[in-house]
């Protein structure tokens, strides 16, 4: 149990288009997702926390018009985004935290999304 | 804001014993996890402690101390699979309800035969 999934699993885009990436708790639900990036060789960096049916908390320093983030439903959240350059290009790695868990360490993390903007 | 602090790199022997250590400076603080990340690949949990103590989870144990702001990854018997990042992550009360887990520049574990 406790599975999350991300689609795509890569992507290459041009400079200049959008890409959507979505997170999905398979086997539960959940009423927190998490959004983080990380760049080759160093830490995850969280980007966002993403709270069903209302919007995200976006960390100092992300552009929240840049990284467009949706979580309509407890199994889905998406990223998207907007209009992305080269230095864009990192491994974006969603979790998932169960919304009936009473300890909030529970976090199921997705295979990643591995983006490279050309 | 949070801070941690673990080695960049360690390098170990196969069935020998290795110990992480991780510091942290934060506020709010609810628990300390370990996380194991092979390259390219997405973090899987090994283990959280949100008391003093050792806890102990086959070969791996986790260790924390809250007055001292340290814990630690003790990794027994090491397999070549072994060879893997391990960050330490701390989770905090961030307002409103809400929790966020801040990780380490992780620890680059290299196991040799």
């Amino acid at each position: 149990g406790a599975v999350v999934s991300q689609h795509p699993s890569w992507v290459i885009c041009k400079s200049g288009t959008s890409v959507k990436i979505e997170c999905r708790s398979l086997d539960f639900q959940a009423t927190t997702m998490f959004w983080y990036r990380q760049f080759p060789k160093q830490s995850l960096m969280l980007m966002a926390t993403s709270n069903e049916g209302s919007k995200a908390t976006y960390e100092q320093g992300v552009e929240k018009d840049k990284f467009l983030i949706n979580h309509a439903s407890l199994t889905l959240s998406t990223l998207t985004v907007t209009s992305a350059h080269p230095e864009d290009s990192s491994f974006y790695i969603c979790s998932a935290s169960p919304s009936t868990s009473g300890s909030y360490n529970e976090q199921f993390f997705g295979p990643g999304t591995r983006l490279t903007v050309l | 804001g949070q801070s941690l602090e673990q080695p960049s790199e360690v390098t170990a022997v196969e069935g020998a014993i290795v110990q992480i250590n991780c510091t942290y400076q934060t506020s709010g603080f609810y628990g300390l996890s370990w996380y194991q990340q092979h390259d390219g690949g997405a973090p899987t949990f090994l283990s959280y402690n949100a008391l003093d103590g050792l806890e102990e989870t086959g070969r791996f144990s986790s260790f924390l101390s809250r007055s001292d702001s340290y814990g630690y990854l003790l990794l027994q018997e090491l397999q070549m699979k072994d060879s893997a990042s391990y960050f330490c992550a701390v989770l905090a009360y961030s307002g409103a309800g809400s929790y966020q887990l801040t990780f380490g520049k992780g620890t680059k574990l290299s196991v040799i035969p």
